[in-house]
């Protein structure tokens, strides 16, 4: 049972242009977000986050959007850069319990 | 701040032998250390939980006889993989928060360790 998905395993995007990811979740006990960026053989970096009380949070060229109703969640990327290209995890879990389920990814190629 | 190392980076041993991982918070004092595994192209899957000075808390289907966590101090974890085999080779990663982090809900990487068993 995939708790958190994101359905597209690939997304191509012109450098410049926005790169919008996107992220599903099924438990709505889940009410921490994080974004996450993972280059082959190395482990993840940390983006930006949200919480629950939040709809939107910014920070740089990243902003993550969450809409609870719909349980969906996304990461904008604006201006989208080549250094960009690398594989996206979103995450989900319960504050204070410090566990995230992990979607599967989405590898993100920005063309220069 | 938040910075997280392994050791080693990658390792290759023969099958039924063990190895041990390192995963050390350098920067703060980590509460709660995570360990994950990612098989090729999949996501990252939670192995278990562990807090300092207690017993690790493993996910369904992780063997605890086979990956022993330790988490002696606040600083560091580690995994040993016990009679390893073949369809243990993976890559590994920890991850460790805090209250030093800045949130106390935002788990921070190491950059992983690649085990292959021959």
């Amino acid at each position: 049972d995939q708790q958190v998905k994101q359905n597209s395993p690939s997304l191509s995007v012109q450098e410049g242009r926005i790169s919008i990811l996107n992220c599903d979740y099924t438990n709505s006990m889940f009410d921490y977000f994080l974004w996450y960026k993972k280059y082959p053989a190395e482990g993840p970096t940390f983006l930006i986050s949200i919480s629950s009380i939040k709809d939107k949070n910014e920070d740089g060229r990243f902003t993550v959007f969450l809409n609870k109703s719909a349980k969906h969640l996304s990461l904008h990327i604006v201006p989208s850069q080549p250094g960009d290209s690398a594989v996206y995890f979103c995450a989900a879990g319960t504050s204070g319990t410090y566990k995230y389920i992990f979607g599967t990814g989405t590898r993100l190629k920005v063309l220069a | 701040g938040a910075v997280v190392s392994q050791h080693p980076s990658w390792v290759i041993c023969k099958s039924g032998t063990s190895v041990k991982i390192e995963c050390r918070s350098l920067d703060f004092q980590a509460t709660t250390m995570f360990w994950y595994r990612q098989f090729p192209k999949q996501s990252l899957m939670l192995m278990a939980t562990s807090n300092e000075g207690s017993k690790a808390t493993y996910e369904q289907g992780v063997e605890k006889d086979k990956f022993l966590i330790n988490h002696a101090s606040l600083t560091l974890s580690t995994l040993t993989v016990t009679s390893a085999h073949p369809e243990d080779s993976s890559f590994y990663i920890c991850s460790a928060n805090g209250a030093r982090t800045g949130t106390t809900d935002t788990q921070y990487f190491g950059p992983g360790t690649r085990l292959t068993v021959l």
